[in-house]
């Protein structure tokens, strides 16, 4: 299974895109990348996925190189309401959530 | 659409003591996972049934935790006895098939207090 490394936490105002990049080096031919979105006393929420290239939906884009090493999810455009944390998954039929990456919005 | 429920919301036992939590999933639904969320840490899967057979539980500590789908639809999962490590978030998700890249859909837990 591939490991994924990505921030801790970030801190953005209220209107900016915000940016989040996982890296996952070993990631297999058939692996897909998943982001999940987790609010507080919630189970988390699926956003996005893709394989390759950009996706994009009416949440956020995620954006893959050629190489399928890392991915960035994009949210444009943020709120005080997308405070939260956010998982980057990569697998198949198996996913491993790591420690996410803790999304402060501030006003 | 229902989403997945999961009963009880909150939970505050003492340890050495047992617990059951309830779960059912979307309707149709035929897989289902169990996942326990420990405070600053991500979900980590602890079974995943396929109607009513287990596919992967290698995570699960089989001397206390023990989970059923008997039916193929509610599931339950039981811990007995409880340590106070067991403190945690269980959250019970499901997929329509259990293929490749599924988006999962997840409740909202049950908060568990071992005292």
């Amino acid at each position: 299974l591939a490991k994924t490394t990505q921030p801790i936490s970030m801190d953005s105002y209220e209107g900016q895109e915000v940016n989040i990049t996982c890296s996952h080096n070993n990631i297999a031919t058939n692996d897909y990348i998943t982001w999940y979105q987790q609010f507080p006393s919630q189970g988390p929420r699926f956003i996005i996925q893709g394989y390759k290239t950009k996706v994009t939906n009416e949440v956020a884009s995620l954006f893959i190189p050629a190489d399928r090493k890392s991915s960035t999810l994009s949210l444009p455009r943020v709120s005080l309401s997308d405070t939260a944390v956010y998982y980057c998954l990569v697998g198949t039929y198996k996913y491993i959530f790591g420690t996410g990456t803790r999304l402060k919005v501030l006003a | 659409e229902a989403g997945v429920a999961q009963s009880p919301r909150y939970k505050i036992i003492e340890k050495r003591q047992s617990v059951a939590f309830w779960c059912n999933p979307i309707s149709g639904h035929a897989t289902l996972y169990w996942y326990q969320q420990i405070l600053g840490q991500g979900p980590k899967l602890l079974i995943q049934f396929q109607n009513n057979g287990v596919v992967d539980d290698s995570q699960l500590p089989k001397d206390r935790f023990s989970a059923e789908r008997l039916k193929g639809v509610d599931s339950t999962l039981k811990i007995q006895p409880a340590k106070l490590e067991d403190s945690a978030v269980y959250l019970c998700a499901s997929s329509p098939l259990g293929e490749a890249n599924e988006k999962l859909f997840f409740g909202s837990g049950t908060q568990l207090s071992v005292l």
